[in-house]
């Protein structure tokens, strides 16, 4: 079935540098690949998202890139601020079912030191 | 906005009983609502997917049993473990999806002390 593995488990940055997550998926057929942030004992939050037919996606700070020939995307944020830190999630969508579900990424600890 | 509810927020439940958690979108119909359970520091694990009036589909290895979901109408699903046990404990997290668009919506999930 679908895996999505996520790398590193665990990133400590200075505040203002840049931070990157990576994750590789196995379905090729995947075209849909959210990233939430998390903080403890609350919900995931949608930050950024992108679909296959796209290559990177910028909101403000944060950055997406797709490399479908790899299968592999990237979760970028610049200029990091404490309250960046969080747990962050990358997830792919199947598209064969088509029903939406997501397979997680096994997340990566953010910290931020000011 | 798209907004999802979870009831309860918090549960503590007596070992071999049952607890039922109810899953709302509250502004909006979703055709399909997803079920996932998180241990500590760990990622969400997908459960089920729910679609009003059939019947759940449950991931490989998830007790369907023992996890009882129940999709009613649109705007709502519930889950309920039965038999509850120390295990099982666990932060539960529902999302719902809009038809046609990809994103999911997820409620502030529950979190549940079997003790």
């Amino acid at each position: 079935g679908e895996n999505v593995e996520q790398h590193p488990s665990t990133l400590s940055v200075q505040e203002g540098d840049s931070a990157v997550i990576k994750c590789t998926y196995s379905d090729s057929a995947s075209n849909y690949f959210p990233w939430y942030k998390q903080e403890l004992g609350k919900r995931p939050q949608l930050i950024i998202d992108i679909r296959s037919n796209v290559g990177e996606k910028k909101d403000q700070r944060i950055a997406v890139t797709l490399n479908k020939t790899a299968k592999h995307f990237s979760l970028h944020i610049t200029e990091t601020q404490p309250e960046d830190s969080a747990v962050y999630f990358c997830a792919a969508s199947g598209a064969a079912s088509n029903t939406g579900k997501l397979i997680f990424g096994q997340g990566t600890t953010l910290q931020v030191k000011p | 906005g798209a907004v999802v509810s979870q009831h309860p927020s918090w549960v503590i439940c007596k070992s071999g009983t049952s607890v039922k958690i109810e899953c709302r979108s509250l502004d909006f119909q979703a055709t399909t609502m997803f079920w996932y359970r998180q241990f500590p520091k760990q990622s969400l694990m997908l459960m089920a997917t729910s679609n009003e009036g059939s019947k759940a589909t449950y991931e490989q290895g998830v007790e369907k049993d023992k996890f009882l979901i129940n999709h009613a109408s649109l705007t709502l699903s519930t889950l309920t473990v039965t038999s509850a046990h120390p295990e099982d404990s666990s932060f539960y997290i529902c999302s719902a999806h809009k038809q046609g668009l990809r994103e999911q919506y997820f409620g502030p999930g529950t979190r549940l002390t079997v003790t």
